[in-house]
């Protein structure tokens, strides 16, 4: 079973700030990971797919880059509206899996 | 517009079952593999189930393996959980989600809204 590592779990940071968010695999998964944001009650939404694809309609602020085993999600000139928590997610193997999630927090 | 429609939550007690549905629409249904991802109270996302387009191929997660059923109707469009011998660590919300390029192992681009099922004496 493939383990996903996220860091940090919780960031407080200030509005126009640049975010990075770092999702490390137990074993090589080539492109196959995904990030999602998801806000309180509601349900995950897709913003980057195999790494580095952004999602339609995603803002462009909103990037990701990696392969292998080392992920990176970038947000540039956060907004508030981005206060949520980010997950990394693996397709490359059966059991699909979860990083344990990254919470966001707007200053 | 692509939608997903879960339903069939509550509250259930240990050892119980209950069956979830997922209303698909806007899209054809038979030709995505589908998935169940579940969330406890305060907790991360856990991958559960997943199947094949054609229901010929299913997956599970340890966790549930033996006692979840995935299975979905494709002239109905509606995805399907049985769980079995439910335990209080099984209490989450459940979504249903579809995958972006149709396979089992895929992005997931569209979810449900979530139903929630809570198992407690």
């Amino acid at each position: 079973e493939i383990v996903l590592t996220q860091s940090p779990d919780f960031q407080s940071v200030t509005p126009k700030e640049k975010v990075t968010i770092t999702c490390r695999a137990s074993q090589s998964i080539g492109s196959s990971l995904h990030w999602y944001q998801q806000k309180p009650d509601q349900s995950p939404k897709l913003l980057i797919k195999y790494a580095s694809q952004s999602f339609s309609g995603v803002p462009s602020r909103f990037s990701g880059s990696g392969s292998g085993t080392d992920f990176t999600l970038t947000i540039n000139s956060l907004e508030a509206e981005d206060a949520a928590t980010y997950y990394c997610h693996q397709s490359s193997s059966l059991p699909q899996s979860f990083g344990q999630g990254t919470k966001l927090e707007i200053k | 517009e692509v939608q997903l429609l879960e339903s069939g939550g509550g509250l259930v007690q240990p050892g119980g079952s209950l069956r979830l549905s997922c209303a698909a629409s806007g899209f054809t249904f038979s030709n995505y593999a589908m998935s169940w991802v579940r969330q406890a109270p305060g907790k991360g996302l856990e991958w559960v189930s997943a199947i094949s387009g054609s229901g010929g191929s299913t997956f599970y997660a340890d966790s549930v393996r033996g006692r979840f059923t995935i299975s979905r109707d494709n002239s109905k469009n509606t995805l399907s959980l049985q769980m079995n011998s439910l335990r209080a660590e099984d209490t989450a919300v459940y979504y249903c989600a579809k995958g972006y390029y149709g396979s089992g192992q895929d992005a997931f681009h569209i979810w449900g809204q979530g139903t929630m099922v809570t198992v407690s004496s």
